[in-house]
């Protein structure tokens, strides 16, 4: 089993609809999440932190389920601009390296 | 405030030659990572530095990939000799409190 995973999609979604991801770890002991997003043949950019209590900027909210061990993005009223690759990142417990989901691809339709 | 700074952003280059790429983290950062991204693999993280110093380069491949940071403010990735299976985009990304931040990425296309 994968440390980190995620639908590769890639979702098909039309503008102005809402979409949401998850993204499943394995180690329960693990301290910090995040979302990034990469465009086509971009590096990758952060997102968004996930805090605890689950945190919202804009369109976009993020949710942590630490007993599921699962961490989530929602994007509302989806734009054409939303379109790229979203990884899910995870910092275990006493560790600096972050291991990274595949990423989830999402194409925002017009 | 500038980012990390990658160099060169395209290299093609044949096989057997000797490549060299180039960072500079942001300033003040203390932590220095080297990926490569490829569609098969995805992001591997390569090897990462805190304060200057090599903590992990279990993901370098083989020998012929070294890493070094002589100072906080540059660091290099060097193949040789280069193959074309090593034909890969690398990043390099800095990080202070965890979230890291990526450079522009080098474009490698060895022939």
């Amino acid at each position: 089993r994968k440390e980190v995973e995620q639908d590769p999609g890639p979702f098909n979604v039309p503008e102005g609809a809402t979409v949401a991801f998850n993204c499943t770890y394995s180690n329960s002991a693990s301290q910090s999440f995040f979302w990034y997003r990469q465009d086509c043949r971009k590096e990758p950019k952060l997102l968004m932190s996930v805090y605890s209590s689950g945190n919202e900027d804009g369109r976009f909210t993020a949710q942590l389920n630490r007993a599921s061990q699962y961490i989530s993005l929602l994007i509302r009223d989806s734009k054409l601009s939303d379109s790229a690759t979203y990884l899910c990142v995870v910092i275990p417990t006493g560790g600096y390296q972050l291991i990274w989901g595949a990423g989830t691809k999402l194409i925002i339709k017009p | 405030d500038a980012g990390v700074i990658q160099s060169p952003r395209h290299e093609v280059t044949e096989m057997g030659q000797e490549v060299t790429l180039r960072c500079k983290p942001i300033s003040g950062h203390d932590y220095l990572f080297w990926y490569r991204q490829t569609m098969m693999r995805g992001l591997e993280l390569l090897i990462y530095f805190n304060n200057n110093v090599p903590i992990d380069d279990s993901g370098m491949p083989e020998d012929r990939f070294s890493a070094k940071m002589p100072n906080a403010s540059f660091s290099t990735l060097k193949i040789q000799p280069s193959e074309p299976r090593d034909s890969a985009v690398y990043f390099c990304a800095s990080s202070l409190w965890g979230e890291q931040y990526f450079g522009p990425g080098t474009r490698l296309t060895v022939t």
